[in-house]
């Protein structure tokens, strides 16, 4: 299994700036992703976070506005640049420890983003 | 991913089993039918996944059907803290182990 600390679990913030979440795995994970839950919705993958490179952005989101990081196996961060209002949403991580397809994945508890 | 479709919500009584569907008609051969759900204020939770044959775990059974068009989540004692946003989901070799989410069955589970 896999323990995902996610940081910050919630913030309200102004339009026009930038908030960077973390999501900290207790242990080494092969795949790590990023999903925007929007109110009353189901979840949207974002991106898949590549250790030592970019990562690879699904139709609709784009790195300007999405920079990710993920500089080792354990550790990530989303950046949610420039908000506006419709960037209100929960963002949650999410691992997978093997390209398996039958493997579970694991989630964290999500940072709810309220901006005003 | 394949699509799958759910009914929007389920209602159910405490203590008594309950049956969530799925259809997959689209499903490939290789692909994995997988269940989720999400309690309230939390991210997805892992329930059963299954490819050809039945499968039980603590949680749940997953019934798949002969053709594997279609699959049954069976809660078999719903409890008030199985009320979730439940999500069939198909994975296959090409989905980068990546989850495609749908619109889920919401269940409702009354005392």
């Amino acid at each position: 299994s896999a323990v995902i600390s996610q940081k910050p679990s919630r913030d309200i913030c102004q339009r026009g700036t930038s908030l960077t979440i973390q999501c900290q795995v207790d242990s080494q994970v092969t795949m790590m992703f990023w999903y925007r839950q929007q109110p009353g919705q189901s979840l949207t993958l974002i991106a898949t976070a590549n250790q030592g490179s970019e990562a690879t952005y699904e139709s609709g989101f784009v790195i300007d506005k999405f920079p990710i990081s993920r500089p080792n196996l354990t550790f990530s961060t989303l950046t949610v640049s420039n908000m506006s209002p419709e960037d209100s949403s929960i963002y949650l991580c999410s691992v997978a420890q093997t390209l398996d397809r039958a493997a579970e994945a694991f989630f964290g508890q999500g940072t709810r983003l309220t901006v005003v | 991913d394949a699509k799958t479709t759910q009914p929007n919500s389920m209602e159910s009584n405490e203590e008594e089993p309950v049956h969530l569907p799925c259809n997959h008609s689209t499903i490939s051969g290789t692909d994995y039918i997988h269940w989720y759900r999400q309690l309230p204020s939390q991210g997805p939770e892992y329930v059963i996944h299954g490819l050809t044959s039945n499968v039980n775990n603590r949680m749940a059974s997953l019934a798949i059907a002969e053709d594997r068009k279609s699959s049954t989540l069976i809660l078999h004692r719903a409890t008030l803290r199985d009320a979730a946003v439940y999500y069939c989901i198909l994975r296959d070799n090409n989905a980068g182990n990546m989850l495609t989410f749908g619109g889920g069955t919401r269940l409702m589970v009354k005392p």
